[in-house]
């Protein structure tokens, strides 16, 4: 079975500052790979995600994740964050047996941007 | 946004009765999923669903039941509630399983006293 792990719990910055949010994953074959993020109060949302090809994916929000194969890596990054950017951040995994594959979440990552 | 309604969304009950959740959607994705969050654990997979009346259990599964008898639904039951039952569920569609992207519903917060 897979698992994910997120490196950071809770992670504290000011507005303008760089964020690199870290994800390892643990699982001997081919992954999807995603960043959900959930806002105060809301449901998931996707961020980006990884299936196959360039190994940089950028995503919504001036977001990007780098999938590093022989790190088993994703990790998260935005060059300056905004307050807005205060949420929780969840990397997920599939597998891609073609099955019905439900993620694998991380156990999150609270940002906080202080203004 | 994916077009996923849960009901009820927010539901305060006893322990030892018995709890359904709905989870609808209107895209006619052939998978659906049912997880909870609860703090420090992130999400895990509760049950899924690859059809109608076609379910298995995920990584959390004691203690819940489901049913799919049409695309659209996808019910979660717990039996007879407990208070480590308590927490945030969210449903999730998925047109292709694991090899697409899963939407998730606005959620359903449960308390159990």
């Amino acid at each position: 079975a897979q698992s994910v792990s997120q490196h950071n719990h809770h992670v504290i910055l000011s507005e303008a500052a760089s964020l690199e949010l870290g994800c390892n994953y643990s699982y001997g074959g081919t992954v999807n790979l995603f960043w959900y993020v959930q806002y105060p109060g809301q449901h998931l949302q996707l961020l980006l995600k990884y299936f196959s090809g360039d190994p940089l994916v950028k995503g919504i929000k001036g977001f990007e994740a780098e999938f590093i194969k022989s790190k088993f890596s994703f990790n998260l990054r935005k060059p300056s964050v905004q307050w807005s950017d205060t949420a929780e951040y969840f990397c997920a995994v599939s597998t891609t047996g073609g099955g019905a594959d439900g993620l694998t979440f991380g156990k999150g990552t609270h940002l906080i941007i202080q203004p | 946004d994916a077009g996923i309604t849960q009901s009820p969304r927010h539901k305060v009950t006893e322990t030892g009765t018995p709890v359904t959740l709905r989870c609808h959607q209107t895209e006619n994705h052939r998978y659906m999923y049912w997880y909870r969050q609860d703090p420090g654990h992130g999400l895990r997979l509760i049950h899924y669903s690859y059809g109608v009346k076609d379910t298995d259990k995920g990584e959390v599964s004691d203690g819940y039941s489901v049913s799919r008898s049409k695309t659209e639904d996808f019910l979660l039951t717990l039996e007879s509630a407990t208070s480590s039952q308590t927490s945030v569920y969210f449903c999730a569609i998925s047109a292709l399983g694991g090899r697409e992207t899963q939407y998730f519903g606005p959620g359903t917060r449960l308390l159990v006293l």
